[in-house]
């Protein structure tokens, strides 16, 4: 199947730093990635989908000034964490499609903001 | 809005032995559907899709069924393996043109040797 590359796959920041999340499609364009949040025994959140060369669409109750989503490329979207806090420690999850087949995700990202 | 729930939210069986995972939405108009397994601290591997043509799959000792009917799917792992431990996500679509998965909770799989 497709590979998704997703780094860090952990990161440990103080409060109120940024923190950058890359999320590359190895072996196939993207046009559309996507970004989840999943809390401890939670199942995955929608957080956005980010689409090539436009802005990303934000789920209701996500703030997109503290979630910023690039997709500058059709193999790379970065999710960049503002101004961390506590509450924003979670596993972050990327995915992507080609098209209506398989979702492919990629190993997370473990963030714990101190 | 599509809820999925999958029942049960936790299962220990010995090794060996048949088991059957089950997942449904509100929505039974679901598209694709598709089964992961997710390790702790990992990222989401993809066990099975079932395409909108389809009503089954199946990979090795894994075989998931869809019935659109009534929203149901479940996922049947045979011979079980302590391997087989982790845990197993349903995610569906709804509706054509829609690449958004909506997710159960995961049902936690832990095969005893």
């Amino acid at each position: 199947g497709a590979v998704v590359s997703q780094h860090p796959s952990w990161v440990i920041c103080k409060s109120g730093t940024s923190v950058k999340i890359e999320c590359r499609s190895l072996d196939f364009q993207a046009t559309t990635m996507f970004w989840y949040r999943q809390f401890p025994k939670q199942s995955l959140m929608l957080m956005a989908t980010s689409n090539e060369g436009s802005k990303a669409t934000y789920e209701q109750g996500v703030e997109k000034d503290k979630f910023l989503i690039n997709h500058a490329s059709l193999t790379l979207s970065t999710l960049t964490v503002t101004s961390a806090h506590p509450e924003d420690s979670s596993f972050y999850i990327c995915s992507a499609r080609i098209s209506e087949s398989e979702a492919f995700f990629g190993q997370g990202t473990r963030l714990t903001v101190v | 809005k599509q809820e999925v729930t999958q029942i049960p939210a936790a299962l220990s069986v010995p090794e060996g032995e048949n088991l059957v995972l089950n997942c449904s939405f509100t929505d039974s108009a679901i598209y694709n559907l598709q089964w992961f397994r997710q390790d702790p601290g990992k990222g989401l591997t993809s066990l099975l899709l079932i395409q909108s043509s389809q009503r089954e799959q199946t990979s090795g000792r894994l075989n998931a069924s869809l019935d659109k009917s009534s929203g149901r799917s479940t996922l049947y792992i045979a011979a079980s393996q302590p391997g087989d431990s982790a845990t197993y996500l349903c995610a569906g679509i709804s509706g054509a043109g829609s690449y958004q998965l909506t997710f159960g909770k995961g049902t936690k799989l832990s095969v005893i040797p």
